[in-house]
């Protein structure tokens, strides 16, 4: 029954593996969007992916590459991880329209060794 | 631009007790939406309530209000009758219609509800 549901909830690794985050979303949004939150808890959008189509790419490194194979799922693959990688990652998703939620994933803790 | 400003560092309430949390917004379009989320110490982002830029009348969702006042551009969230599941961090977000409509946040308030 979960809308949006994200693997693995807590990631630990060491500073320069490559590491994959999935996301799933059974509500039938259109739209899904990857969020960064820093130690300071500061909530930033990092991707969005609307029908497969990239839309938002917000100065992100990289080594950061997100995928969507279809609406309902969107991955984001991190290569050479690097300290200031640590963090937790949400997934959301919504239909498109200011007025629309997001509703989020329960999030991935990501740390770096 | 949108901007979201959510100053107030940490606030304390006596459970049963009504608490205001407060935000203020920036953006030059005429038509955008106000969100407030709940982050309890799990961690998961909770959506509480919404507030259309063009809706006259404040929204509610149970013991969540949102105190709507477009002129000085500040979206205030009241939680009535707190509770002890209420302790958690609370965010204000913004969103623009459009292709990228993302979700601004603020920074976020820290509420810890007092037995």
């Amino acid at each position: 029954d979960t809308a949006v549901s994200q693997t693995p909830k807590y990631l630990v690794t060491q500073m320069g593996n490559d590491k994959s985050i999935k996301c799933e979303q059974n509500l039938g949004h259109d739209t899904m969007y990857w969020y960064k939150q820093d130690s300071k808890k500061f909530l930033k959008i990092m991707f969005s992916y609307n029908n497969k189509e990239l839309i938002i790419n917000e100065t992100v490194p990289n080594r950061f590459s997100p995928k969507s194979p279809d609406k309902a799922h969107l991955n984001l693959h991190i290569n050479s991880l690097e300290l200031g990688d640590s963090a937790v990652y949400f997934c959301a998703s919504s239909q498109p329209g200011a007025n629309q939620p997001q509703h989020f994933g329960d999030g991935t803790r990501l740390s770096i060794l | 631009a949108q901007k979201i400003t959510q100053t107030q560092p940490g606030m304390f309430v006596q459970e049963k007790e009504a608490v205001t949390l407060d935000c203020t917004y920036d953006t030059s379009d005429q038509s955008y939406g106000l969100f407030w989320y709940k982050q309890p110490s799990s961690g998961e982002m909770i959506f509480l309530i919404y507030q259309g830029s063009y809706d006259e009348q404040n929204a509610t969702e149970g013991r969540y209000s949102l105190n709507f006042q477009k002129a000085r551009k500040s979206a205030n969230l009241v939680i009535s009758a707190s509770q002890l599941g209420d302790s958690a961090m609370y965010f204000c977000a913004m969103r623009v219609p459009g292709a990228n409509s993302k979700l601004t946040f603020g920074k976020g308030i820290t509420l810890s509800v007092r037995p």
